[in-house]
């Protein structure tokens, strides 16, 4: 049974500092996919990653993913207050039909 | 494109009464569909996983009688909340896919269900 593990559950960072969410996963999988999701909202897409070594960007958010470790990162840099969401990981399984998400990590960025 | 939408985006029912909730995919056609809880500040949970023309296949520890989900159409799937109570009160997020694959998976806007 594939397992997604992410941490921290819950971040409270000040406006400007960098941090990174870790997401690991339990068995074989080459992609990994990063959503983002606004309070009371449905989820929305930030990356998807396909292969080992496979580096995303996106304005401050940079996601990275080791099939090897069997783990991604999701790195903030100089955070702002519009950064405020709660961010899931999710892994596919090894048909490619299902996804199994991570606890989700709520990020709180403070003036 | 790939637009996903749910109807309604809120609904506050009695308990035993039924709810049904609407996914639909506006601008392609969806092979498969997958049905999602999500308790307040938790993770999303697969229910069941729909395809076009046949049975849903649900997940370990999902009443398939008390969800009902229809997939009649490469548009349209519908989940059915049967004799409602308050522990179903959650939000509910469909998402479509084109292919079946995770990798071309679209999120529909998700719907609230209130069981008084």
């Amino acid at each position: 049974e594939l397992k997604v593990e992410q941490n921290p559950l819950f971040l409270s960072m000040q406006e400007g500092k960098n941090y990174t969410i870790y997401c690991n996963y339990s068995t074989t999988s080459d992609r990994l996919y990063w959503y983002r999701q606004d309070p009371g909202k449905s989820l929305e897409s930030l990356f998807v990653l396909l292969s080992n070594g496979a580096v995303k960007q996106e304005g401050r958010l940079m996601a990275s993913l080791d099939t090897k470790a069997r783990l991604s990162t999701l790195h903030i840099t100089a955070a702002v207050h519009d950064l405020s969401a709660t961010y899931f990981c999710a892994v596919d399984n090894n048909a490619g039909n299902m996804l199994t998400f991570g606890g989700g990590t709520r990020l709180m960025v403070k003036p | 494109g790939a637009v996903v939408s749910q109807h309604p985006s809120r609904v506050i029912c009695k308990s035993g009464t039924s709810v049904k909730i609407e996914c639909r995919s506006l601008d392609f056609q969806a092979t498969t569909m997958f049905w999602y809880r999500q308790f307040p500040k938790k993770s999303l949970m697969l229910m069941a996983t729909s395809n076009e023309g046949s049975k849903a296949t649900y997940e370990q520890g999902v009443e398939k009688d008390k969800f009902l989900i229809n997939h009649a159409s490469l548009t349209l799937s519908t989940l059915t909340v049967t004799s409602a109570h308050p522990e179903d009160s959650s939000f509910y997020i469909c998402s479509a896919s084109l292919s079946g694959s995770s990798y071309e998976q679209y999120f529909g806007p998700g719907t609230r269900l209130t069981v008084t």
